[in-house]
């Protein structure tokens, strides 16, 4: 079956420094892999996808995502972060059978000025 | 607004009764899906069509909950006799082909009284 793990509950960065968000992944074949953002009673936003191609993967907002077959991770990356990206972080894998997504617990990220 | 839109947002009921949830999809998206959410978990899924044919049920599915999507264009979900349990978010996405994006609503919040 087809699933991620997103191993840390919270990330506290200070406003201006990296923010790295991990992901691992288990998958039987080709892995389809998305993050997505989910601010306080809001519905989740598309950030990025891998499907195949380079494995750094560029978004919205300014995030990135690096493939890493070896590793079978896709850690959410931001140069610089800002207060406004505080929300709920999800990583997802497409299931090998009918598209829908298995998401990952979440992390919350907590930028701070 | 071309997004998903899901009515209603908010949705309170006593234990036993019956409630439905509407989803209208991104117009011309042929795929929708529905998921529920708890909180401090990520989303899980439900369901989903391809066009008016529901293609696959999860097994979180039980017989008291039912989905439709006449003419393949909004859908309904419909949660007979509700159990506390049932109190959840429930998001609706659509996606335009099967290995796409999918485009999440606001979610409708269900709480059982």
């Amino acid at each position: 079956a087809q699933s991620v793990a997103q191993p840390e509950d919270q990330v506290n960065v200070a406003e201006g420094n990296p923010l790295t968000v991990k992901c691992t992944y288990s998958v039987s074949g080709n892995p389809y892999l998305f993050w997505y953002v989910q601010y306080p009673n809001r519905g989740l936003q598309f950030l990025l996808k891998y499907i195949t191609g380079d494995n750094l993967v560029k978004g919205s907002y300014g995030f990135e995502a690096e493939f890493n077959k070896s590793q079978t991770s896709f850690h959410l990356k931001k140069p610089s972060a800002l207060v406004s990206d505080s929300a709920l972080y999800f990583c997802a894998v497409m299931r090998d059978s009918g598209y829908a997504l298995n998401f990952g617990k979440g992390t919350s990220l907590l930028v701070t000025p | 607004d071309t997004g998903v839109s899901q009515n209603p947002r908010h949705k309170i009921t006593k234990r036993g009764q019956n409630v439905t949830f509407r989803c209208d999809p991104i117009s011309e998206h042929n795929r929708l899906y529905w998921y529920r959410q708890t909180l401090g978990q990520g989303p899980e899924f439900l369901t989903y069509f391809q066009n008016e044919a529901q293609l696959e049920k999860s097994r979180l599915l039980s017989d008291r909950f039912s989905a439709e999507r006449p003419k393949g264009s909004f859908s309904t979900l419909e949660i007979q006799r509700t159990e506390q349990g049932d109190s959840a978010m429930y998001l609706c996405a659509s996606s335009p082909t099967s290995v796409d994006i999918q485009y999440f609503g606001a979610g409708t919040r269900l709480s059982v009284l």
